[in-house]
Parts: C-alpha cells; structure tokens; sequence
C-alpha cells in the first residue's frame, strides 16, 4: 500500500508562472482534500472533493486557485499566476467515503508538497 | 464553529522524561478529536484519535490522550520521552456532517535533548 502520494515534493515558481500540484489518493479511498500549511501555522482546509465533483471548496481563495479530481487520474491543484504568498506546503488527503464506518472520518495524509515562489 | 488552541508552540524536554503538549478545544457538536506528529519535511502522520468510545485514548510510539468535556481538553501524553519524538505535533477537531472537514492547531514544537 503507497499511501497518498503526491508529486512534486518541491516546486519552485517565478512570479506569475502557473503551479500544478498532484495527488494520488491512498488505494481505495475516493475522497481528497487539499490543505495549506504557511510557516509558522497549523494546516488550513482548502477544498474537499470527490470523483468529478467538488463537494466544499470554503477554503480556496476566490482567484488563481483552482482543483479538480478527474475520472481517470490524480487530483490536482492549480495556482495561476502565483504570488510570493503562495509559497507553502500543500497537502493532500484522502479518506473512505462517508457513512462507511469508523475509518472513513480519518485522512491519510501525503508527505506534502512544498511550493516556492520567487 | 470549531476551533483548536495548543496552549505552547514549543515544550523541551529531557530524554526520559514525561510529555504533557496540551490542547484545548471548542465545537459546537460533539467532535472527533485527534492528533497528528510531522517530522521534518514528511507527511503527517495519526498518532491516536478519540470518536466518542472511551475517553483515554492510547495511540503508537507510547503516546495516549484523554478527552475531558468538563474542561474541553484533550491533552497528549508519554510517560517517557525519547529522542525519536522530537517533532511538531497538531492537535485537531472534526465534526463530521457527512464528511470529514479537520481544523488543526498551530502545532507544538516537541525538542527532546540528551
């Protein structure tokens, strides 16, 4: 079992330039979700999302961020135009579906991917 | 509306010795509780989690936890600590509404010194 994997682990970006940011959910789950973590500051939800559905995206600043979690593939974050406040590590998540027992309110976390903006 | 206060962003400790990183928490539903170690530049990682079964809670690496509603904690314990624990650690609260959405700490600091 690999686990949530997610790729690159370090990703450097001139301002301006377009970050993508992938994950690959641990095996069996169907549910991820995307979290920010700033120096000096715990993690920060970003947006839930399901096979071809965003379910909740309350923590995704309104511009330039965007993610998706297609049919066939990983799920992605995308930054647009990225900013020296963007540098941060992202993490991804899954989980089991809800309503499927005990297990399925526990994320497996990825070992993040650290973004720098210069 | 939930939120998490780790009361110390750094605790130091000898090898050896007892680990007390606290967390106070406030929910408006009854929550899920849990805490996570990150080691440097890796993943986080579930050390123990509480769901409303029993209130002291016993998770890997010797570490346990107790759920107390009376003061809203659910501060994290070893009884010894070793070199290998020296890590951040981020207490966390869940209240599930069909799917899982964590607010996390921001974070305690463990140091652990010969």
């Amino acid at each position: 079992n690999a686990g949530v994997m997610q790729n690159p682990r370090h990703l450097v970006r001139r301002r301006g330039q377009e970050a993508r940011l992938r994950c690959s959910p641990m095996k069996g789950h169907s549910h991820v979700y995307w979290y920010r973590q700033l120096p000096e500051e715990g993690l920060k939800f970003m947006v839930y999302l399901q096979k071809e559905n965003i379910i909740d995206e309350s923590g995704m600043p309104k511009e330039r961020f965007s993610a998706e979690f297609p049919k066939e593939g990983p799920s992605i974050l995308r930054i647009q135009q990225v900013v020296r406040g963007d540098s941060a590590a992202y993490f991804c998540a899954s989980s089991l579906p809800p309503g499927t027992g005990a297990g399925a309110n526990v994320l497996t976390f990825g070992a993040g991917s650290r973004l720098t903006v210069l | 509306a939930q939120s998490v206060t780790q009361l110390d962003s750094h605790v130091s400790v000898s090898e050896g010795t007892p680990v007390l990183l606290r967390c106070n928490y406030s929910s408006s539903y009854s929550p899920s509780l849990f805490w996570y170690v990150q080691h440097p530049n890796k993943g986080l990682q579930l050390l123990l989690k509480y769901t409303s079964a029993a209130t002291l809670v016993k998770g890997i690496n010797g570490f346990e936890a107790e759920f107390k509603k009376s003061e809203t904690s659910f501060h994290l314990t070893k009884p010894s600590a070793h070199m290998s624990d020296a890590a951040e650690y981020f207490c966390v609260v869940s209240v599930s509404s069909g799917y899982s959405t964590l607010t996390f700490g921001k974070g305690t600091m463990l140091l652990v010194s010969p």
